[in-house]
């Protein structure tokens, strides 16, 4: 069975820096990456994901993330963090290799952006 | 894009009762939805799978006698806990795709006195 580490729980910068979060998935096979959003009060809202091709992905909002199959991570970026992005952010993988569509998540990594 | 809505967001019961949550595929079908459940900083576990018109299929480890999920129609699925105890206090998240990509409602958080 696949996994996902988040191994940052709570990430505090200031508005203007550069953002990354990582995510590592333990499974051997083909997968499937994505990225979640979920900002306060709100739903879980996919930012980006990867199938296949380009390893480096480019979601919603000026974020991206690379898909390193080597070091089996799919680190979350965004050069410019803005208070907006203030939210959870969880990454989840699918790998089920019968075409299933279960998602395994991370724990999420909480983002707050200071002014 | 597609919008999942789940109701009740916040349910507070006693220890023993049964509660309902409700979740909505509000503009497309789903024949499939998705049940998990979240603990404070933890993962979203994947609880069940609910199928329209078939019996869930339940991930290793759930008790399907006590979350008992319905899935009567192409738009909504209900997951049931039943008997529910301080344990079971949780957030429930559901989520159905659409399109290929999987929406998720905003969770009913349950808290069991």
């Amino acid at each position: 069975a696949q996994s996902v580490s988040q191994h940052n729980h709570h990430v505090i910068l200031s508005e203007a820096a550069s953002l990354e979060l990582g995510c590592n998935y333990s499974y051997g096979g083909t997968v499937n990456l994505f990225w979640y959003v979920q900002y306060p009060g709100q739903h879980l809202q996919l930012l980006l994901k990867y199938f296949s091709g380009d390893p480096l992905v480019k979601g919603i909002k000026g974020f991206e993330a690379e898909f390193i199959k080597s070091k089996f991570s799919f680190n979350l970026r965004k050069p410019s963090v803005q208070w907006s992005d203030t939210a959870e952010y969880f990454c989840a993988v699918n790998a089920d290799e019968d075409g299933n569509e279960k998602l395994t998540f991370g724990t999420g990594t909480r983002l707050t952006i200071i002014p | 894009g597609a919008v999942v809505s789940q109701h009740p967001s916040r349910v507070i019961c006693k220890s023993g009762t049964s509660v309902k949550i409700e979740c909505r595929s509000l503009d497309f079908q789903a024949t499939t939805m998705f049940w998990y459940r979240q603990f404070p900083k933890q993962s979203l576990m994947l609880m069940a799978t609910s199928n329209e018109g078939s019996k869930a299929t339940y991930e290793q480890g759930v008790e399907k006698d006590k979350f008992l999920i319905n899935h009567a129609s192409l738009t909504l699925s209900t997951l049931t806990v039943t008997s529910a105890h301080p344990e079971d206090s949780s957030f429930y998240i559901c989520s159905a795709r659409s399109s290929g990509e999987l929406f998720f409602g905003e969770g009913s958080r349950l808290t069991v006195l």
